[in-house]
Protein backbone atom coordinates (compact mmCIF):
# COMPACT_ATOMS: atom_id res chain seq x y z
CA UNK A 1 0.00 0.00 0.00
CA UNK A 2 1.41 3.12 -1.12
CA UNK A 3 1.86 6.40 0.87
CA UNK A 4 -0.70 9.20 0.34
CA UNK A 5 0.43 12.15 -1.67
CA UNK A 6 0.90 15.66 0.66
CA UNK A 7 2.62 18.55 -0.31
CA UNK A 8 5.88 18.66 1.67
CA UNK A 9 5.40 22.02 3.06
CA UNK A 10 2.33 24.57 3.16
CA UNK A 11 2.68 28.02 4.65
CA UNK A 12 1.12 31.02 5.68
CA UNK A 13 0.56 34.33 7.78
CA UNK A 14 -1.59 34.66 11.07
CA UNK A 15 -4.66 34.85 10.43
CA UNK A 16 -4.55 33.65 7.03
CA UNK A 17 -6.31 30.20 5.95
CA UNK A 18 -4.76 27.26 4.50
CA UNK A 19 -5.39 23.98 2.19
CA UNK A 20 -3.36 20.83 2.84
CA UNK A 21 -4.14 18.15 0.18
CA UNK A 22 -4.08 14.50 0.60
CA UNK A 23 -4.63 12.57 -2.55
CA UNK A 24 -4.93 8.79 -2.72
CA UNK A 25 -6.67 6.13 -4.75
CA UNK A 26 -9.74 4.24 -5.17
CA UNK A 27 -8.33 1.69 -2.90
CA UNK A 28 -8.66 4.15 -0.03
CA UNK A 29 -9.53 7.77 0.23
CA UNK A 30 -11.97 7.09 -3.00
CA UNK A 31 -13.80 3.88 -1.65
CA UNK A 32 -14.04 4.92 2.23
CA UNK A 33 -15.33 8.27 4.49
CA UNK A 34 -12.48 6.86 6.83
CA UNK A 35 -10.44 9.55 6.38
CA UNK A 36 -8.23 11.08 9.35
CA UNK A 37 -6.13 14.26 10.46
CA UNK A 38 -3.64 14.49 12.82
CA UNK A 39 -1.34 17.32 14.02
CA UNK A 40 2.07 16.73 15.53
CA UNK A 41 4.48 18.92 16.76
CA UNK A 42 8.19 17.81 17.27
CA UNK A 43 9.01 15.19 19.93
CA UNK A 44 5.36 15.11 20.68
CA UNK A 45 2.44 12.07 20.01
CA UNK A 46 0.39 13.07 16.73
CA UNK A 47 -3.27 14.34 17.98
CA UNK A 48 -6.22 13.63 16.12
CA UNK A 49 -7.94 16.24 14.29
CA UNK A 50 -10.73 15.39 12.30
CA UNK A 51 -11.93 11.48 11.52
CA UNK A 52 -15.03 10.81 9.46
CA UNK A 53 -13.66 13.06 6.47
CA UNK A 54 -15.49 15.97 8.10
CA UNK A 55 -15.68 15.44 11.62
CA UNK A 56 -14.06 17.08 14.47
CA UNK A 57 -12.90 15.34 18.09
CA UNK A 58 -14.44 16.98 21.10
CA UNK A 59 -11.99 19.71 22.24
CA UNK A 60 -10.51 21.04 18.79
CA UNK A 61 -10.90 23.94 17.40
CA UNK A 62 -13.21 24.93 14.82
CA UNK A 63 -10.58 26.50 13.14
CA UNK A 64 -9.43 23.20 11.89
CA UNK A 65 -11.93 21.72 9.29
CA UNK A 66 -12.27 18.56 6.73
CA UNK A 67 -13.99 17.64 3.01
CA UNK A 68 -13.29 14.55 0.69
CA UNK A 69 -13.88 14.91 -2.47
CA UNK A 70 -13.01 11.71 -5.35
CA UNK A 71 -9.50 10.79 -4.24
CA UNK A 72 -8.70 13.01 -2.52
CA UNK A 73 -8.86 15.09 1.15
CA UNK A 74 -8.36 18.56 2.50
CA UNK A 75 -7.95 20.01 5.70
CA UNK A 76 -8.61 23.85 5.89
CA UNK A 77 -7.02 26.03 8.68
CA UNK A 78 -8.71 28.74 9.09
CA UNK A 79 -7.54 31.76 10.81
CA UNK A 80 -3.97 30.38 11.19
CA UNK A 81 -2.13 30.50 14.58
CA UNK A 82 1.68 30.80 15.48
CA UNK A 83 0.42 27.21 17.51
CA UNK A 84 -0.91 25.54 14.43
CA UNK A 85 3.30 25.28 13.30
CA UNK A 86 3.50 21.50 12.87
CA UNK A 87 3.28 18.50 10.79
CA UNK A 88 -0.10 16.96 9.43
CA UNK A 89 -0.52 13.86 7.94
CA UNK A 90 -3.76 12.40 6.80
CA UNK A 91 -5.08 8.55 7.11
CA UNK A 92 -7.38 6.76 4.93
CA UNK A 93 -8.62 3.48 5.72
CA UNK A 94 -8.34 0.70 2.65
CA UNK A 95 -9.89 -1.83 0.77
CA UNK A 96 -7.30 -4.28 2.63
CA UNK A 97 -8.54 -3.36 5.75
CA UNK A 98 -5.23 -1.27 7.00
CA UNK A 99 -4.45 1.56 7.45
CA UNK A 100 -2.46 3.86 5.13
CA UNK A 101 -0.69 7.51 5.86
CA UNK A 102 0.01 10.86 3.99
CA UNK A 103 3.16 11.67 3.26
CA UNK A 104 3.15 14.41 5.58
CA UNK A 105 3.42 18.08 5.51
CA UNK A 106 5.33 20.72 7.65
CA UNK A 107 3.06 24.11 8.14
CA UNK A 108 4.89 26.98 8.88
CA UNK A 109 3.47 30.08 10.35
CA UNK A 110 5.25 33.23 8.69
CA UNK B 1 -8.36 10.15 32.06
CA UNK B 2 -7.71 7.85 29.03
CA UNK B 3 -3.74 6.77 29.44
CA UNK B 4 -1.65 4.68 27.25
CA UNK B 5 1.25 3.76 28.18
CA UNK B 6 3.69 1.74 26.06
CA UNK B 7 7.04 -0.03 27.53
CA UNK B 8 10.01 -2.52 25.99
CA UNK B 9 11.27 -0.95 23.66
CA UNK B 10 15.10 -0.66 23.80
CA UNK B 11 17.94 -1.16 21.31
CA UNK B 12 18.47 -5.16 20.09
CA UNK B 13 20.13 -6.48 16.78
CA UNK B 14 19.23 -7.66 13.82
CA UNK B 15 17.57 -10.61 13.26
CA UNK B 16 16.68 -10.51 17.46
CA UNK B 17 13.28 -10.09 18.67
CA UNK B 18 11.11 -8.24 21.41
CA UNK B 19 7.72 -7.14 23.10
CA UNK B 20 6.27 -4.15 23.17
CA UNK B 21 3.33 -3.53 25.99
CA UNK B 22 0.96 -0.58 26.20
CA UNK B 23 -1.04 -0.25 29.17
CA UNK B 24 -4.64 1.27 29.04
CA UNK B 25 -6.41 2.94 31.73
CA UNK B 26 -9.40 5.37 32.01
CA UNK B 27 -11.63 3.76 29.65
CA UNK B 28 -13.33 0.24 29.07
CA UNK B 29 -10.23 -1.49 26.84
CA UNK B 30 -12.60 -4.55 25.65
CA UNK B 31 -14.69 -1.76 24.43
CA UNK B 32 -12.02 -0.68 21.32
CA UNK B 33 -10.12 -1.83 18.88
CA UNK B 34 -6.16 -0.62 18.86
CA UNK B 35 -3.44 0.03 16.56
CA UNK B 36 0.15 0.59 16.27
CA UNK B 37 1.63 3.21 14.44
CA UNK B 38 5.36 3.61 13.84
CA UNK B 39 7.63 6.52 12.66
CA UNK B 40 11.25 6.72 11.83
CA UNK B 41 13.70 9.00 12.78
CA UNK B 42 12.97 11.69 11.04
CA UNK B 43 10.17 9.87 8.78
CA UNK B 44 6.46 10.06 8.53
CA UNK B 45 3.77 8.11 10.78
CA UNK B 46 3.54 4.17 8.80
CA UNK B 47 0.83 1.81 10.12
CA UNK B 48 2.24 -1.30 11.91
CA UNK B 49 -1.03 -3.45 13.32
CA UNK B 50 -4.48 -3.24 14.64
CA UNK B 51 -6.94 -5.70 16.59
CA UNK B 52 -10.25 -5.81 17.11
CA UNK B 53 -11.78 -5.05 20.57
CA UNK B 54 -12.27 -8.98 21.31
CA UNK B 55 -8.43 -10.17 19.74
CA UNK B 56 -10.61 -11.94 17.19
CA UNK B 57 -9.53 -10.05 14.05
CA UNK B 58 -5.82 -8.71 13.72
CA UNK B 59 -4.47 -6.97 10.68
CA UNK B 60 -1.09 -5.74 9.67
CA UNK B 61 1.01 -3.64 6.85
CA UNK B 62 2.73 -5.94 4.41
CA UNK B 63 5.84 -4.87 5.64
CA UNK B 64 6.03 -6.51 8.82
CA UNK B 65 3.41 -9.40 8.14
CA UNK B 66 4.95 -12.61 9.12
CA UNK B 67 7.07 -10.84 11.20
CA UNK B 68 4.89 -8.86 13.80
CA UNK B 69 1.96 -10.40 16.12
CA UNK B 70 -0.26 -7.89 17.82
CA UNK B 71 -2.24 -9.29 20.57
CA UNK B 72 -4.17 -8.33 24.02
CA UNK B 73 -5.06 -9.42 27.08
CA UNK B 74 -8.24 -7.56 28.20
CA UNK B 75 -8.21 -8.77 31.81
CA UNK B 76 -4.90 -6.60 32.11
CA UNK B 77 -5.90 -4.03 30.08
CA UNK B 78 -3.03 -4.01 28.30
CA UNK B 79 -2.53 -4.43 24.01
CA UNK B 80 1.24 -6.30 22.34
CA UNK B 81 3.34 -6.16 19.87
CA UNK B 82 5.23 -9.15 19.49
CA UNK B 83 8.56 -8.21 17.01
CA UNK B 84 10.40 -11.04 15.28
CA UNK B 85 13.12 -10.94 12.91
CA UNK B 86 13.63 -7.44 13.49
CA UNK B 87 15.54 -5.41 10.64
CA UNK B 88 17.38 -2.23 10.59
CA UNK B 89 14.40 -0.22 9.12
CA UNK B 90 12.72 -1.51 11.77
CA UNK B 91 14.06 1.12 14.22
CA UNK B 92 10.98 3.89 14.92
CA UNK B 93 9.03 4.76 17.82
CA UNK B 94 6.52 3.16 18.05
CA UNK B 95 2.93 4.50 19.19
CA UNK B 96 -0.27 2.30 20.25
CA UNK B 97 -3.48 3.87 20.00
CA UNK B 98 -7.25 3.84 20.24
CA UNK B 99 -10.14 4.02 17.79
CA UNK B 100 -12.64 5.65 19.08
CA UNK B 101 -16.60 5.95 18.48
CA UNK B 102 -16.82 6.34 14.66
CA UNK B 103 -13.85 4.81 13.89
CA UNK B 104 -11.99 7.80 14.95
CA UNK B 105 -8.76 5.68 14.73
CA UNK B 106 -6.02 7.38 16.97
CA UNK B 107 -8.42 9.57 19.27
CA UNK B 108 -5.63 8.93 21.96
CA UNK B 109 -2.51 7.91 21.64
CA UNK B 110 0.80 7.03 24.11
CA UNK B 111 3.88 8.91 23.96
CA UNK B 112 5.64 6.41 22.46
CA UNK B 113 8.22 3.58 23.18
CA UNK B 114 12.14 3.57 21.03
CA UNK B 115 13.40 0.40 18.86
CA UNK B 116 16.57 0.48 17.61
CA UNK B 117 17.79 -2.44 15.76
CA UNK B 118 21.28 -2.16 15.13
CA UNK B 119 24.58 -4.17 15.65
Amino acid sequence: QSALTQPASVSGSPGQSITISCTGTSSDIGGYNYVSWYQQHPGRAPKLMIYDASNRPSGVSNRFSGSKSGNTASLTISGLQAEDEADYYCSSYTSSSTLVFGTGTKVTVL
Amino acid sequence: EVQLVESGGTLVQPGGSLRLSCAASGFTFNNYPMHWVRQAPGKGLEYVSAISDNGLNTYYANSVKGRFAISRDNSKNTLYLQMGSLRTEDTAVYYCAREGQGGAVGDYWGQGTLVTVSS
